[in-house]
Order: C-alpha cells, then sequence, then structure tokens
C-alpha cells in the first residue's frame, strides 16, 4: 500500500534553530506539493515541484524558508532561522501527474517556543 | 485568482441525519473538484472527484455533482454516522499559467453524535 512518508512526525524546537522537515512521496509520482496548516489560515500551499523542479513557491516566506528536492525519493522544507509564528502541521502531497489527485503523509507538527 | 468557499462549521448532527456541505468555487478555467476528508492527527484523504460539468463523484455514500452553471460542487450524504465525524475540504485543480494550482477551500468540520 503505496504512501507519503513524512519525518519528523512532531518537532519541538526553540527560536532561532534550523527545522528541515523530510517527505518520501510516493514511488513514480512527478508531483510534490508542501502545505501548511493552522486554525486561523487554514491550508496553505507553500511550494509545488513538478519532476523535481519548483514550478511554484509563491506562498513561502523566501527569506526563511526554503524547499528542494534533491532526488526523486526526497523532498525537504526547511525553516531558518525559525519563529513562533511558524508553529504549524506542515503537509507534504504527492500526485502521479498534474491537476490529479493528492496523496497526502501524515504531517509534520512543528511547536517552536 | 481561483477560490473556493465552503459552509463553516461545524456541522453537529444526530447519527442517521442527511448531511449536506455546501462548496461553491471561482476559476478561471475548466477545473477538476474534488473532497478530501481529514480524520484527527491524519492527513487530507481523497473522498471523491468529478472532471467535467454534471459528473458524480460517490464514494462510501458521499455524493457530489459538479455544477457548472451554479459553480458548486455540494456534498451530501443521505444518513451519517458517528464514524464520519471528520474536517472536510473542498478542492479544484485548474490550469494557470502553464501548471495545475491546486485550491482548497478552508474545511468544515463535521461532528455526529449517536
Amino acid at each position: 500500500d503505496a504512501r507519503v512518508t513524512q519525518t519528523p512526525r512532531h518537532k519541538v524546537t526553540e527560536m532561532g534553530q534550523e527545522v528541515t522537515m523530510r517527505c518520501q512521496p510516493i514511488l513514480g509520482h512527478n508531483t510534490v506539493f508542501w502545505y501548511r496548516q493552522t486554525m486561523m489560515q487554514g491550508l496553505e500551499l507553500l511550494a509545488y515541484f513538478r519532476n523535481r523542479a519548483p514550478l511554484d513557491d509563491s506562498g513561502m516566506p523566501k527569506d526563511r524558508f526554503s524547499a528542494e528536492m534533491p532526488d526523486a525519493t526526497l523532498a525537504t522544507l526547511k525553516i531558518q532561522p525559525s519563529e513562533p509564528r511558524d508553529s504549524a502541521v506542515y503537509f507534504c502531497a504527492s500526485a502521479p501527474w498534474e491537476g490529479n489527485i493528492q496523496y497526502f503523509g501524515a504531517g509534520t507538527r512543528l511547536s517552536v517556543l | 485568482g481561483d477560490s473556493v468557499t465552503q459552509m463553516e462549521g461545524p456541522v453537529t448532527l444526530s447519527e442517521e441525519a442527511f448531511l449536506t456541505i455546501n462548496c461553491t468555487y471561482t476559476a478561471t478555467g475548466y477545473p477538476s473538484l474534488f473532497w478530501y476528508v481529514q480524520y484527527p492527527g491524519e492527513g487530507l484523504q481523497l473522498l471523491l472527484k468529478a472532471t467535467k460539468a454534471d459528473d458524480k463523484g460517490s464514494n462510501k455514500g458521499f455524493e457530489a455533482t459538479y455544477r457548472k452553471e451554479t459553480t458548486s460542487f455540494h456534498l451530501e450524504k443521505g444518513s451519517v454516522q458517528v464514524s464520519d465525524s471528520a474536517v472536510y475540504f473542498c478542492a479544484l485543480s485548474d490550469l494557470t499559467g502553464g501548471s495545475y494550482i491546486p485550491t482548497f477551500g478552508r474545511g468544515t468540520s463535521l461532528i455526529v453524535h449517536p
């Protein structure tokens, strides 16, 4: 049963620290998304990759956030330095092709103290 | 830009009641429409989808019809169960600038009491 795997599931860190979240998309999926979910803002699209190339990261604060796909089996989202307002659940999703069903990971719950 | 508007929750129902969660959208193109469900502590998962006007998506007793004339994709279920308690997201995927940008609604929480 193929699934999107995210690590870590939970992360507690102090303000100013670097945070790295990882995602293993489903093998063969060519599209990968990063989302942030909060009670106030709902689900926000942060970044979007097609065949490992970034297509849209307009939803991401560029000064502290960065997203990459070093290879087809790994996507990363980094925050440096982290701030308390970054506390949220971060989801990765992959899709077999654009416009199609997205398969979500279980999320990384980030708390920045 | 594209947008999805869902009715605000929470929606609270008794078991076996009829469910409707309204969803309307605005899109520049001809989008595909989706309903996703999120159970506590989990990621979103697809519930159903429709790709063209008048298509009806259905799954696990839930249904939604793609209405282009009213730009709507309302979710319905004839008899809800306690296990249907979750957050439901309406979403679209539209071709914009050469890419299919997904857009999600804010989500509607459903609480079903025994």
